[in-house]
């Protein structure tokens, strides 16, 4: 079964510095990887999506992720951070549920804090 | 992307009752799922609603204790029953129908069980 690790539960950046979000992930196929975004008291937003074209994936909100195979990685990445970034933020891998619909498998979260 | 509605979008119960949380999609889709967050966790898969089938169960949750339905290709319902404190969580809702292809949540249901 596939699986992710999120390394840091709670990551703490000032603002305009660089932000780095780690995610690690186990698959024993090609893996189908998203970041997703939950601002407080909202649901998930997709972020972007890993699906096997380009290894380094742009999202939204000036966010990228590089695919590395050779270290299972799939790090979040912005390089400046905004105060609006604050969120808490999910790595997922997809797996293949029931009738071949993927299930999605999310790492435990990252809560990113911006200070002034 | 589909557009998803949740209600209601938070409730405080009490402990023994049960609720049933609705999710509407604003085009047909094939599969939808609901999942639990329970507070400062991350996202577990309850079960995937598949129209006109019985929804299929992850390790952990009983059918007893969430019935969902699944009437057509745009609406489906979550029951929490006889809830304890325990239940406490949030219950989202997602469409999504490829394997490569991004799940979409609702904004979830903050219910919380005193």
């Amino acid at each position: 079964a596939q699986s992710v690790t999120q390394l840091g539960s709670h990551v703490s950046v000032s603002e305009g510095a660089l932000v780095l979000l780690r995610c690690n992930y186990s698959s024993s196929v090609p893996p189908y990887l998203f970041w997703y975004v939950q601002y407080p008291n909202q649901g998930l937003q997709l972020l972007l999506k890993y699906t096997s074209a380009a290894t380094l994936v742009k999202g939204i909100n000036g966010f990228e992720a590089e695919f590395k195979k050779s270290e299972t990685s799939f790090h979040l990445t912005k390089p400046s951070a905004h105060m609006s970034d604050a969120a808490e933020y999910f790595c997922a891998v997809s797996d293949l549920g029931i009738q071949g619909a993927q299930k999605l498998v999310f790492g435990q979260g990252t809560r990113l804090t911006i200070n002034p | 992307s589909a557009v998803i509605s949740q209600k209601p979008s938070r409730d405080i119960c009490q402990r023994g009752t049960s609720l049933t949380i609705q999710c509407q999609v604003d085009s047909q889709v094939t599969m939808m799922f609901w999942y639990r967050q329970q507070p400062g966790q991350s996202l577990t898969l309850i079960a995937t609603a598949n129209q006109g089938s019985e929804a299929t169960y992850e390790s952990g949750f009983v059918i007893d204790k969430f019935p969902i339905s699944r009437p057509n290709l745009t609406f489906s319902t979550l029951t929490v029953s006889n809830m304890s404190p325990e239940d406490s969580s949030i219950y989202l809702c997602s469409v999504g129908d490829r394997v490569d292809s991004p799940l979409h949540f609702g904004n979830g249901t903050r219910l919380t069980v005193t």
